[in-house]
């Protein structure tokens, strides 16, 4: 079945670059999402790219594809603290009712 | 902005009892999931719901769980007969015709068996 991996752990500086990473088995993967979850709150969407692009860039936050290595990062510009958060990659085949499939998320803790 | 509600935002409850836990997806969304999280491990999905039906289920989602929409704005997760393996965070959430790729989660309700 599909399979989303990701490292447990990251932390970084305030004011430094962060780079989460995430491996993705499924070739049909359609659609790979990036969410964020603060402690004791919800899943955020915080951006997601389609298959057919390599990079997608919204604010401070730029999504890296590497379809050939099912390779998927975020990269988080001029980290704080306020981005100390678990942060799951997902992915999906088909959208409408396909469910989403999580990594188990990267805990980002930003160093002050 | 629109958002998905849920609660309770705790529910506590002993082992054998029902549980209905409640959602609000966002309004003109016309795809509802049902997701858990057992502390620790991966957010899981365990429900689609589409036109008024189940549209994908997975292994967790056996006979002692249901899921209903009994108005037009509520979606409901049962679970019949609690067992301690049941507590986890559960996330609703609901993505639009439009923009079906998005799927907007709710704050999640963490269910306590004892």
């Amino acid at each position: 079945g599909e399979d989303v991996e990701q490292s447990l752990f990251l932390s970084v500086r305030e004011g430094d670059s962060s780079v989460i990473n995430c491996t993705y088995t499924d070739s049909s993967s359609t659609y790979l999402y990036w969410y964020k979850q603060e402690p004791g709150a919800g899943l955020q969407l915080l951006t997601y790219i389609f298959s057919n692009m390599d990079m997608k860039q919204d604010q401070r936050l730029t999504v890296l594809l590497n379809k050939k290595d099912k390779h998927l990062s975020l990269r988080i510009a001029d980290t704080q603290t306020g981005d100390s958060a678990i942060y799951f990659c997902a992915e999906i085949s088909l959208p409408g009712n396909t469910p989403l499939v999580f990594g188990k998320g990267t805990r980002l803790s930003v160093i002050a | 902005e629109p958002e998905v509600t849920q609660t309770p935002s705790h529910q506590v409850t002993q082992m054998g009892q029902e549980v209905i836990l409640r959602c609000v997806p966002i309004s003109n969304h016309l795809y509802f999931y049902w997701y858990r999280q057992i502390l620790g491990q991966k957010v899981e999905f365990l429900v689609s719901f589409y036109n008024n039906e189940i549209s994908e289920k997975s292994e967790i989602f056996d006979d002692q769980f249901s899921v209903e929409r009994p108005d037009g704005s509520n979606f409901t997760l049962k679970i019949r007969s609690t067992k301690l393996e049941d507590s986890a965070m559960y996330f609703c959430a609901s993505s639009g015709k439009g923009g079906r790729y998005e799927q907007y989660f709710g704050p999640g309700t963490r269910l306590t068996v004892t």
